[in-house]
Parts: C-alpha cells; sequence; structure tokens
C-alpha cells in the first residue's frame, strides 16, 4: 500500500523554521518526482515546490511566493522528502501536504503566529 | 501562470441526478509531448484530497466509473453520472502543463440538495 506520512509541523514565530519530513513507502520513491502542496484553513490548493528524481537531474522548483526562502530536498535511502522552510510568515500558515500527485499524505499543520 | 476558472464554485444536486463541473484554463494545456496535462481532485471534508482523473479523461485506480472527464485546449468538464452521498466535497482541476508553477482550480463545493 503507497503511504506518504508527513511530520514535523506545529507552531512557530514570524521569521522562524521548520522543517518538515515525508516518510515514503509502498512505492519506488526514488523513481517519483515529488511535491509540496498547501492548504491555508478554509481555502484552495497552492503548489509550493517539485523535486525531480535523481535521474531526470533531482532539480527543484518552487512557486514564487516560497521562492528564496523554502528548500525542497530528498532522501532516497531513506525514502524520505524534505522540505526547509525559513523566514516563516503568517501567510505559510496551512496544511502542507507531500505527494506523488496520484497520491497525498495526510497533511501536517504549520501554524505561523507570534 | 495559467489561470484555472472553475464553474460554479457551489453545486447542490439531488442524490442520484448528474453533476458538471467546468474548468477553463488561461492557455492550451497542450504539453510539447502531445499531452495535455488536467488532472481533477476530490477532497472529501477532513481529508486529504484524492486525483480522480489525470490527462483529462484517464481514470484513477479505484475511482467509479460515474466519474468522467473531457475537453481539450482550454476547456475541461468533470461530469458524474448520479451522485452519491460519498461525492460530497470540493472539487480541483489542475493543470501541469506549465511550471512554475502547477496552478489549480478555484474549487467546486458540491453538496446534496
Amino acid at each position: 500500500e503507497v503511504q506518504l506520512v508527513e511530520s514535523g509541523g506545529g507552531l512557530e514565530k514570524p521569521g522562524g523554521s521548520l522543517r518538515l519530513s515525508c516518510a515514503a513507502s509502498g512505492f519506488s520513491f526514488s523513481n517519483e518526482w515529488m511535491s509540496w502542496v498547501r492548504q491555508a484553513p478554509g481555502r484552495g490548493l497552492e503548489w509550493v515546490g517539485r523535486i525531480k528524481r535523481k535521474t531526470d537531474g533531482g532539480t527543484t522548483e518552487y512557486a514564487a511566493p516560497v521562492k528564496g526562502r523554502f528548500t525542497i530536498s530528498r532522501d532516497d535511502s531513506k525514502n524520505t522528502l524534505y522540505l526547509q522552510m525559513n523566514s516563516l510568515k503568517t501567510d505559510d500558515t496551512a496544511v502542507y501536504y507531500c505527494t506523488t500527485v496520484a497520491r497525498w499524505g495526510q497533511g501536517t499543520l504549520v501554524t505561523v503566529s507570534s | 501562470d495559467v489561470v484555472m476558472t472553475q464553474s460554479p464554485l457551489s453545486l447542490p444536486v439531488t442524490l442520484g441526478q448528474p453533476a458538471s463541473i467546468s474548468c477553463r484554463s488561461s492557455q492550451s494545456l497542450v504539453y510539447s509531448d502531445g499531452n495535455t496535462y488536467l488532472s481533477w481532485f476530490q477532497q472529501r471534508p477532513g481529508q486529504s484530497p484524492r486525483r480522480l482523473i489525470y490527462r483529462v479523461s484517464n481514470r484513477d485506480s479505484g475511482v467509479p466509473d460515474r466519474f468522467s472527464g473531457s475537453g481539450s485546449g482550454t476547456d475541461f468538464t468533470l461530469k458524474i453520472s448520479r451522485v452519491e452521498a460519498e461525492d460530497v466535497g470540493v472539487y480541483y482541476c489542475m493543470q501541469g502543463a506549465h511550471w512554475p508553477p502547477y496552478t489549480f482550480g478555484q474549487g467546486t463545493k458540491l453538496e446534496i440538495k
């Protein structure tokens, strides 16, 4: 069974940092392009960024609101995806989903508030 | 960025009746490989999104055949042939032809009348 399990969310102050993790199982993680998508409370879905598989260069791309502040990485030996979030803003408050597009995790809530 | 516009944003439907959601993109979603990258997602209350349809009309595994997708270029439709209670939720279209970023529609909230 395909599983994506996010962790690392919580309450952080504006300007602070958080690192989210996504543990994958049930599929060949190293062969997948992986993404983070977020959903602010009561709002729609917003793409955060994507990392390609290493055989496609392993490169990353980001949405404009997070570019320069967020970094996506992967550890294929641990079947784990990461999202390093720096210089957090109140607008970053959302549930963050790890996704292959076809499969989604349950999400982890990040709250940025003073 | 490619803008995805859904209509209606609210869709009250009687059980057993059909439902239809429209999605229009600000640019053609035909990619250089000839494929059209338009997907549909369902998000039930309190749950994560679930992909229903990819590349316009291909149903994901386990998706009931009452769901169907159609369209081309910039105009797409998700149809539910007979709405069931479990179909309540928000439906999103998403384009994957122009990156960055992938973009979603605003969402259509389906409820039972």
